[in-house]
């Protein structure tokens, strides 16, 4: 079965500094990936998503991630961290093994210092 | 585009009581989904439409769970009875792109407390 994990439920970091947030899928095929988050009071967004073409995906305000199958893994990184980057973050895979329904991480919270 | 809208907001509910959530999604997506996320976890998947088609619901959705897209246009989720276990955010989502690289747009949610 298709399951996620994200690592650290809150993150935080200072202002400009790197962000980064980890996710790890388990599948038994290449899977679908994404990035959605959540301000507060406000409905998920989808920042970014692998979809088996280039293995680095760009994404909106500035987040990028990396698509690595020897890790197992899908973190997300920005160079320099905002203010308004201060939100929860979550990681969700999709593919066969969950009959393509969206398979959720349980979401990092991202603390932005000043 | 006005984006996806759920109604109510918030829901505060007795025990055994019947509550109904309503989601309008975005006027040219024919899929929809319903989540449910309670505090510190991920969306947890509850079921799908396409269409007026319910093609999908959760092995762990309760009978007591029923949802409901008549033409296609919104959708309703009710629950009957409800249990303080029930208390949760409730997630509706419309569907752009091709299934599975499909992007879902999210509404605001409805936030239901049973006491």
């Amino acid at each position: 079965a298709q399951s996620v994990t994200q690592l650290g439920s809150h993150v935080s970091v200072s202002e400009g500094a790197l962000v980064l947030l980890r996710c790890n899928y388990s599948s038994s095929v290449p899977p679908y990936l994404f990035w959605y988050v959540q301000y507060p009071n406000q409905g998920l967004q989808l920042l970014l998503k692998y979809t088996s073409a280039a293995t680095l995906v760009k994404g909106i305000n500035g987040f990028e991630a990396e698509f690595k199958k020897s890790e197992t893994s899908f973190h997300l990184t920005k160079p320099s961290a905002h203010m308004s980057d201060a939100a929860e973050y979550f990681c969700a895979v999709s593919g066969v093994d969950s009959n393509y329904q969206l398979i959720w991480g349980a979401g990092t919270k991202l603390i932005i210092k000043p | 585009d006005t984006g996806v809208s759920q109604n109510p907001r918030h829901k505060i509910t007795k025990r055994g009581q019947n509550v109904t959530f309503r989601c309008d999604p975005i006027s040219e997506h024919n899929r929809l989904y319903w989540y449910r996320q309670t505090l510190g976890q991920g969306p947890e998947f509850l079921t799908y439409f396409q269409n007026e088609a319910q093609l999908e619901k959760s092995r762990l959705l309760s009978d007591r769970f029923s949802a409901e897209r008549p033409k296609g246009s919104f959708s309703t989720l009710e629950i009957q009875r409800t249990e303080q276990g029930d208390s949760a955010m409730y997630l509706c989502a419309s569907v752009s792109g091709a299934h599975p690289e499909e992007t879902q747009y999210f509404g605001p949610g409805t936030r239901l407390l049973v006491l």
